[in-house]
Order: structure tokens, then sequence, then C-alpha cells
């Protein structure tokens, strides 16, 4: 079946640090692939999409590259801040199926 | 933008009463979801709706039913509540189409004591 695995948390950063959160996933066929965020006492909110191979997403300084021969949409951020302290969640999505998720990763960062 | 409404923010409940969840959209889409949301397991499908009436089970639709008997209205349903569904639940809904994004709401934390 279709699922997620990413990065287990958490993960603690100072600010101006690199942030790289994996994610790999399996599929049939060729999925669609989001990254969402949720910041403290919110929702879920969509952070970046990428919808076939070698596509990049990218929002917010943040960025991830659907890579078919890896099954892996990794995201990056070259310079994080206090305010990107969040719940990172990767997701895929087949056809007009569900979404599936990731178990999320917890990023912290500090001043 | 997109609306998704969920009626409770927090919601306290006894072992075996039945519950009510509701989720309201706005905006006309087809598909509609409950996901429930527990630490270190992400976000788990309970059931999704395609369309008016139309449903399918997700991973864990047991010990839950749903309702969509009008387009923007969502209701997930626990028959006779118990502390294993103590969980922040998320209503989201889409437009058809894999490359949709899920537009959610603010999630209820339910408890069941």
């Amino acid at each position: 079946g279709n699922s997620v695995t990413q990065m287990e948390g958490p993960v603690t950063l100072s600010e101006e640090a690199f942030l790289t959160i994996n994610c790999t996933y399996t599929a049939t066929g060729y999925p669609s692939l989001f990254w969402y965020v949720q910041y403290p006492g919110e929702g879920l909110q969509l952070l970046l999409k990428a919808t076939k191979a070698d596509d990049k997403g990218s929002n917010k300084g943040f960025e991830a590259t659907y890579r078919k021969e890896t099954t892996s949409f990794h995201l990056e951020k070259g310079s994080v801040q206090v305010s990107d302290s969040a719940v990172y969640f990767c997701a895929l999505r087949r056809n007009n199926n569900d979404m599936r998720f990731g178990a999320g990763t917890r990023l912290t960062v500090k001043p | 933008d997109v609306k998704v409404t969920q009626s409770s923010r927090y919601l306290v409940k006894r072992t075996g009463e039945k519950v009510f969840l509701e989720c309201v959209q706005d905006m006309d889409h087809e598909n509609m979801f409950w996901y429930r949301q527990d630490p270190g397991l992400g976000l788990r499908l309970i059931y999704f709706s395609y369309d008016v009436k139309m449903k399918e089970k997700g991973d864990i639709p047991e010990g839950y039913s749903v309702s969509r008997e009008k387009k923007e209205r969502f209701s997930l349903i626990l028959e006779s509540a118990s502390t294993n569904q103590t969980s922040m639940y998320l209503c989201a809904s889409s437009l058809r189409g894999a490359n949709e994004k899920l537009f959610f709401g603010s999630g209820t934390q339910l408890s069941v004591l």
C-alpha cells in the first residue's frame, strides 16, 4: 500500500542552522508529494508540494525535490528561524484517494 | 480562503456516551476527511467521503461511523466512546484530484473519561 516514512524527531537546532528532514515513500504509480506544517495550537497547513518526478516545491525558504529514483522528498532549509519551530509532516496522495501522512517531525529552533 | 470549521475545540465525554463531532467547509469541496492525530503515530485516516452520502473506510474505522447528508457537512460519530478514543480529531476537505491539497480545521481534542 501507499505509505510515508519520515525522520524521527525531535530535532533541535540553533537559529541559522541548516535543516534537513528526511522523507521516503512507498507507492504504486506516481503520487503527488506534500509537506505540511503544524504550528503550536494550530491546524495543519500546506507548506509545499510537488506533483511529478524532479519537481521542486518551495515556500518560505523551504525546499523539497521529488526524487523518483530514491523515492524521497526531503525537506530542507538553509537557515532556520525560531518561528520555524513546528511539527512537519510529509504526505503523499494518489488519484482522488486520501492523503497518507508520515508520523511527523517536531522541530525546535533555539535563539 | 477556504474555511473548515470544527464545532468544538475541546470536548470531555464519559465512557459509553455517544459523541458527535461536526465539521463544515465553505468552499464546495467534494472530498472530506476525518483523521485522528496521536503523538508518534502521525495522522491516521478514519473515514473519507468523496460525495454526498458516499463514504469509504480508512485505516482505523472501528468504533466510528460518519454521516454526509449535505456537501458542506461531514460528521464523525463515536457510537459508544471508549478511553482509547481520547485523541485529537482533525477534519479536512479538498477538491478532487491527486494534486489537490487538504484544508484542515483546527482540530477537536476529545478526552474520554
